[in-house]
């Protein structure tokens, strides 16, 4: 059965501060995809990013890196330079490929505040 | 851009009372979802619905059902609302296309549902 474990639950921070957001995932299936999402305060949530299991290259969208590493199954998400803005719930999602289950999997979230 | 309407964002009910929370999607996607979201607890899936007139019970169906009559429309019905239904529930949707698992799903902004 497929897992996604969000560990931190909350995380506060500093304006200008970089901050991580882990995302460890569980799966037997070989084929894949790792989703992570962005819910601010008015409630809707918003697709940031998609990776595949083939695909390990590191991703980088403006202040945004996506670090995913099958090594650990892991696919963390990184904010440079954080700003008020980013206060939000972000969750991490898995949904596995043909042959596994198509209902994709959240973690629990991890709520990032950044004060001014 | 795809548009994920829920019919309410705020609604107050009674025990007792059948509810009804209506998702309308514009984009022709197959896959609809309804999730409660809990603090603490995440995302939980209540139902999935591949396509018109079907549906699949997801982690916590119990005390719910669904309508898919039309591809645009998917319906969650609390028969009976009890206060344990106090949430925030998010309804989304996702092409279904090739490997469907690899396509984000869209959400709505949410309906906070209160039973007093």
């Amino acid at each position: 059965a497929q897992k996604v474990t969000q560990a931190q639950t909350e995380i506060s921070v500093v304006e200008k501060e970089d901050v991580t957001l882990d995302c460890v995932y569980e799966t037997r299936d070989t084929t894949y995809y790792l989703f992570w999402y962005k819910q601010p305060p008015s409630g809707e949530l918003v697709f940031l990013i998609r990776r595949n299991s083939f695909d390990e290259q590191n991703e980088i969208s403006g202040r945004y890196s996506w670090n995913f590493q099958k090594s650990t199954s892991s696919f963390n998400f990184t904010i440079t330079a954080s700003q008020v803005v980013d206060s939000a719930v972000y969750f991490c999602a898995l949904s596995e490929g043909t042959g596994g289950s198509y209902i994709p999997t959240f973690g629990r979230g991890t709520s990032l505040i950044v004060h001014p | 851009d795809v548009k994920v309407t829920q019919s309410s964002r705020y609604l107050v009910k009674r025990t007792g009372e059948k509810v009804f929370l209506e998702c309308v999607q514009d984009m022709d996607h197959e896959n609809m979802f309804w999730y409660r979201q809990d603090p603490g607890l995440g995302l939980r899936l209540i139902y999935f619905s591949y396509d018109v007139k079907m549906k699949e019970k997801g982690d916590i169906p119990e005390g719910y059902s669904v309508s898919r009559e039309k591809k645009e429309r998917f319906s969650l019905i609390l028969e009976s609302a009890s206060t344990n239904q106090t949430s925030m529930y998010l309804c989304a949707s996702r092409l279904a296309q090739g490997d469907y698992s690899n396509q984000p799903q869209h959400f709505g902004d949410g309906t906070r549902l209160s039973i007093l």
